[in-house]
């Protein structure tokens, strides 16, 4: 158990409908990463935020967003979905801002789009 | 631009074989290095890490990794492979920055 929870699981819905995922970092964890990984894309970095400010962004598309609250925890709204959406989404965290600190990955949430 | 390639998508061993899984990147500064395993229906959980110092880097579940600037590699080497080492290995490096690049990943299969 990495300490890093996600919610939910599993996600079933249709095309063009909105969800939001939900993550909560390791106690004491500021960073909190963003990941896609689809069988044809890989692992595939989404955005960074620390102490609730964005700081890093990867190949996140225009329809999805996040944030990180206060109490540190984060959502990625992922909006007019589509069938290619379909994916694992990982959300990690780590202690720091700079690279060094490994990041602590979450079970995921598996995104179905119908 | 930082990239990471796995040289291998996927690698059939037998079982208390030895096993080297390849990880090259390019990148114009330094970089951390990590490799990752992912085990079937959970998250990613980090094998070992080289930063800096000793380029022999040892980690968890006996696997170890070696570090080489001037072949920009980090192949990861298991003496004798377990059938409980199945699962999916990821290379990842980061420019001591805030983002990570994975490779696309080494699927590690243990025959008994």
């Amino acid at each position: 158990d990495s300490g890093v929870t996600q919610t939910p699981k599993h996600l079933i819905t249709a095309t063009g409908q909105r969800v939001t995922l939900r993550c909560s970092p390791r106690s004491g964890d500021l960073s909190v990463y963003w990941y896609q990984q689809s069988l044809d894309q890989g692992l595939q970095f989404l955005i960074q935020y620390y102490n609730g400010e964005e700081r890093a962004k990867g190949n996140i598309l225009e329809r999805f967003s996040a944030q990180q609250f206060p109490d540190l925890h984060s959502e990625l709204n992922l909006s007019s979905l589509e069938l290619g959406d379909s994916a694992l989404y990982f959300c990690a965290s780590s202690p720091r801002l700079a690279g060094e600190s490994e990041q602590y990955f979450g079970p995921g949430t598996r995104l179905t789009v119908t | 631009a930082q990239s990471v390639t796995q040289l291998d998508s996927q690698v059939p061993v037998f079982e208390e074989a030895p096993v080297e899984l390849r990880c090259n990147y390019s990148s114009s500064v330094s970089v951390y290095l990590f490799w990752y395993v992912q085990y079937p229906n959970q998250g990613l959980q980090l094998l070992l890490k080289y930063l800096s110092g000793s380029t022999l880097v040892k980690g968890i579940n006996g696997f170890e990794a070696e570090f080489n600037k001037s072949q920009t590699s980090f192949h990861l080497r298991k003496p004798s492979v377990h059938i409980s080492d199945t699962a999916e290995y990821f290379c990842a490096v980061t420019p001591r920055g805030n983002q990570f690049y994975f490779g696309t990943g080494t699927s590690l299969t243990v025959i008994p």
